[in-house]
């Protein structure tokens, strides 16, 4: 099993929509929660750090589940600069490093 | 405010051939990473450095060597290329592990293996 495991996509909706990605993650002692951005051959960019209480920034909400070891990132809204691939990472409890998702691509359309 | 640099940002090698891709981040960072992006596979961690002159492997190690001589600076280096190795490599830094603080990315080397 993966440590970190998202749907690869992708996701094509259209400009308006509500789309909601999920990942989930292998240790329960995992510690902190991002959702990185990644644009075609560019770097990943952080987008959102996610609290256990969840939180929101503007058009997104990201939402952690620690009994289920999921988290979530809702996007409200969709514009289509939000056409990126979007990366789960989780800072697990050991070895000092962060552990990737292998995205989610999502596309926006007119 | 230059962040975190990577060196070169394209290169194109034989099989055999040997070659050192620099990092360099100016942010005082403690910690420093070098992964690898393939298509469908996200990123994957090669070595990690947790201080200078600290070296770490990572979940892909094999084929690649590294070093933290400096704090500022992390290469990783390729002895011998394969083809395996053509790839997107990526360079990241962080002040700290333990906290919410995002990693900081450099913008890339596109390396490939003929």
């Amino acid at each position: 099993r993966k440590e970190v495991e998202q749907d690869p996509g992708p996701f094509n909706v259209p400009e308006g929509a509500t789309v909601a990605f999920n990942c989930t993650y292998s240790n329960s002692a995992s510690q902190s929660f991002f959702w990185y951005r990644q644009d075609c051959r560019k770097e990943p960019k952080l987008l959102m750090s996610v609290y256990s209480s969840g939180n929101e920034d503007g058009r997104f909400t990201a939402q952690l589940n620690r009994a289920s070891q999921y988290i979530s990132l809702l996007i409200r809204d969709s514009k289509l600069s939000d056409s990126a691939t979007y990366l789960c990472v989780v800072n697990m409890e050991y070895g000092n490093k962060l552990v990737f998702g292998a995205g989610t691509i999502l596309r926006v359309k007119s | 405010n230059a962040g975190v640099t990577q060196t070169p940002k394209f290169r194109v090698l034989k099989t055999g051939q040997s070659m050192t891709l620099l990092c360099a981040q100016d942010m005082n960072h403690e910690y420093m990473y070098w992964y690898r992006q393939d298509p469908g596979m996200g990123l994957r961690l090669i070595h990690y450095s947790v201080g200078e002159g600290t070296t770490a492997k990572g979940e892909v190690p094999d084929g690649y060597n590294v070093s933290r001589l400096k704090k500022q600076n992390f290469l990783l280096g390729l002895e011998s290329a394969a083809p395996s190795q053509t790839s997107v490599y990526f360079c990241a830094s962080i002040g700290s592990a333990y906290s919410n603080q995002p990693q900081h990315f450099g913008d890339g080397t596109r390396l490939s293996i003929l």
